[in-house]
């Protein structure tokens, strides 16, 4: 089993519509963070969290530490935020290394 | 732009060859991670340096090695090339945000094809 499980795999979604991806984790950690890759390949860092939620512009990343689950949220969704959107966390007294999910590949029609 | 640059973009090499990926962390950062990206494993940590010193060390096979050099860019040789060793290679550099936590910063990553 993953220590970092995403859900789902694969999402398409109609411009407009609010997208949730899920990330379980069975691990004790320090950070989590939400990624963003692009068919270009690049990696975008959106969020890093220890607790609650925070947002940024129509993204939206929470985490449940008791219950060792995060969410990110887009709202509003935009064709441009069609991406391989992945989490990944840090475990505690780790030197900062990440452990990553598989990624959840969102596609986004207008 | 994060910031961190690698060279080259791309490289296509054969089986048996060694190679040099290079890595230019963020201005001021002291931290290098390497992440190999493959179809069938996803994203995997390879080794981290901090400041010249090797810190942590992941997945990494014997035949690969790195190193971090006084003015902290970093280099990761593979060498004895296999074809599964084609993946995109990652680098990032890290510097400590608000709360005590790291902020990790990617670069574009490099590209390898073994033929």
């Amino acid at each position: 089993k993953n220590e970092v499980e995403q859900s789902p795999q694969n999402l398409t979604a109609q411009e407009g519509e609010f997208i949730t991806i899920n990330c379980s984790y069975s691990v004790g950690i320090s950070a989590l963070h939400w990624l963003q890759q692009h068919p270009g390949g690049g990696i975008v860092s959106l969020f890093m969290l220890s607790s609650g939620k925070k947002k940024h512009g129509r993204l939206i990343a929470t985490i449940n530490i008791q219950e060792k689950h995060s969410s990110l949220h887009i709202t509003a969704s935009h064709p441009r935020d069609s991406a391989v959107y992945i989490c990944a966390v840090r475990l505690k007294g780790s030197q900062g290394n990440l452990i990553f999910g598989k990624g959840t590949k969102l596609s986004v029609k207008p | 732009d994060s910031g961190v640059t690698q060279t080259p973009k791309h490289l296509i090499t054969a089986t048996g060859q060694r190679v040099t990926l290079r890595c230019s962390p963020r201005s001021g950062d002291l931290s290098v991670y390497w992440y190999q990206q493959s179809l069938d494993q996803g994203l995997q940590f390879l080794i981290q340096y901090y400041n010249g010193e090797e810190r942590a060390k992941g997945n990494i096979l014997e035949r690969f090695s790195a190193q971090q050099f006084p003015d902290l860019h970093s280099e990761l040789n593979l060498s004895s090339l296999e074809l599964g060793d084609s993946a995109l290679y990652f680098c990032a550099s890290s510097r400590l945000a608000g709360g005590g936590l790291y902020e990790q910063y990617f670069g574009p990553g490099t590209r390898l094809t073994v033929t």
